[in-house]
């Protein structure tokens, strides 16, 4: 099992909360991902850091931001959740280039009400 | 644009069998990589399986093998003598120019 850790892994919200996402990782990887993935569909990238303080947006438009002041640390916030956020985040890691292999966490579901 | 298409949203298999999932990806990039990936159901995606474009020979984990067209921009993932903790999703994978692209998925079942 990969070293990736991911909390909560159930949420169930009300709109309007502001929430966080936790991902710990012990690999030391420098890269880390944030995917969506909705029930038997693809993973949409929304986030991803190459190093501390290095953060880009994914191809999938995301109203969530990320922070990444620590290697190992890499939480993703909802500002004001909305139903429309009610889906899968997985967590990912990686040694070094795109090329690697990823290493994902257990993911979290959230349920925005 | 980059795209990984998955073709079979779901496949079953009699345990012991040999079943083949089907996955095409479409880049006008020489250089990229190809992934297999599983995610069993409440659990974490792993990787099955990586090929690397520039290789012409199949890249093979013990029961795992694929079939790498490059031409015809294919990737199918081959599951032998296949077991019951094979039932999952599998999501194959590309990565060109800092970008990853998944499929939608393959869910696998396995019969006893």
């Amino acid at each position: 099992e990969a070293d990736i850790y991911q909390t909560p892994r159930y949420l169930v919200i009300g709109t309007g909360k502001k929430i966080t996402l936790e991902c710990s990782q012990t690999m030391g990887h420098d890269k880390m991902y944030w995917y969506q993935q909705d029930p038997g569909m693809e993973l949409h990238l929304i986030h991803y850091s190459y190093g501390v303080n290095s953060t880009e947006k994914g191809d999938l438009s995301s109203e969530s931001t990320v922070s990444r002041i620590r290697t190992e640390h890499f939480p993703l916030t909802l500002e004001s959740a909305r139903p429309s956020h009610t889906s899968q985040y997985l967590c990912a890691s990686s040694e070094g280039e795109y090329t690697d292999t990823q290493y994902f966490g257990p993911g979290t579901r959230l349920t925005v009400l | 644009a980059q795209t990984v298409t998955q073709s079979q949203p779901e496949m079953s298999v009699q345990e012991a069998e040999t079943v083949t999932l089907s996955c095409t990806y479409d880049t006008s990039e020489s250089d990229y990589y190809l992934f297999w990936y599983k995610q069993p159901p409440s659990r974490q995606m792993i990787l099955v399986i990586r090929q690397e474009a520039y290789k012409q020979q199949n890249a093979t984990e013990n029961r795992f093998s694929v079939n790498f067209q490059k031409a015809a921009k294919s990737f199918s993932l081959k599951i032998s003598d296949s077991q019951l903790g094979d039932a999952a999703m599998y999501f194959c994978a590309a990565t060109y120019n800092n970008d990853m692209r998944f499929g939608a998925g393959t869910r696998l079942t396995v019969k006893p």
